[in-house]
């Protein structure tokens, strides 16, 4: 079954340190995943997706089909980036796409 | 930049009655969605509409749920007799087209509907 893990609710961390937010998958199909962001009472947004290896805010994320994984990292943590954030599979079905959501991690960047 | 909306922000409603959540995708989008989050678990899919039908639903969109695209702009979710699990905020979502699999879809702000 098609499954999105994130272990951690809740991530906290200094300003300036570094973050990794953690995000495990399962799929049996080629996998593409992407990392949203929720910042205090806004949309979901798009964070980056894994196919274009960009660089946004300072976050990258590499997917590891070895370990399943795609976490989310950025080596300088700051204050703004305090939000949600929701790694996503895309999954194709019956040739239409779906995602499937992990349960969220929350990033709490302190002064 | 154009934005997914949906309305309205808020819905309060008494169980059985019937509600709908409004949504205007993108306007150049040929692919949408509709989320829902229950509070404190995971955004969970509901139902793609692609071409004016159901390309895919999940098993929580059962007979009471229905959507509909009634002028070319507004995507719409009915609940035909909301119960107190349907308590949730509920997204939708567009993406441009077909066949590219990593297209983006792009989130509205979400409707949070309350049963009482």
């Amino acid at each position: 079954a098609q499954r999105v893990t994130q272990p951690e609710k809740l991530l906290s961390v200094f300003k300036g340190a570094p973050v990794e937010l953690k995000c495990n998958y399962s799929y049996s199909g080629s996998p593409e995943l992407f990392w949203y962001v929720q910042y205090s009472r806004q949309r979901l947004q798009l964070l980056l997706r894994h196919i274009s290896r960009e660089s946004i805010k300072g976050f990258t994320a590499d997917l590891n089909k070895g370990e399943t994984s795609f976490h989310l990292k950025k080596p300088f943590a700051q204050e703004e980036d305090s939000a949600m954030y929701y790694c996503a599979l895309s999954i194709l079905s019956g040739g239409y796409n779906k995602l499937i959501f992990g349960a969220g991690t929350r990033l709490a960047v302190h002064p | 930049e154009p934005e997914v909306t949906q309305t309205p922000s808020h819905q309060v409603t008494q169980m059985g009655q019937e509600v709908i959540l409004r949504c205007v995708p993108i306007s150049n989008h040929l692919y949408f969605y509709w989320y829902r989050q229950i509070l404190g678990q995971k955004v969970e899919f509901l139902v793609s509409f692609y071409n004016n039908e159901i390309s895919e639903k999940s098993e929580i969109f059962d007979d009471q749920f229905s959507v509909e695209r009634p002028d070319g702009s507004n995507f719409t979710l009915k609940i035909r007799s909301t119960k107190l699990e349907d308590s949730a905020m509920y997204f939708c979502a567009s993406r441009i087209g077909k066949g590219v699999s990593t297209d983006t879809q792009y989130f509205g702000p979400g409707t949070r509907l309350t049963v009482l």
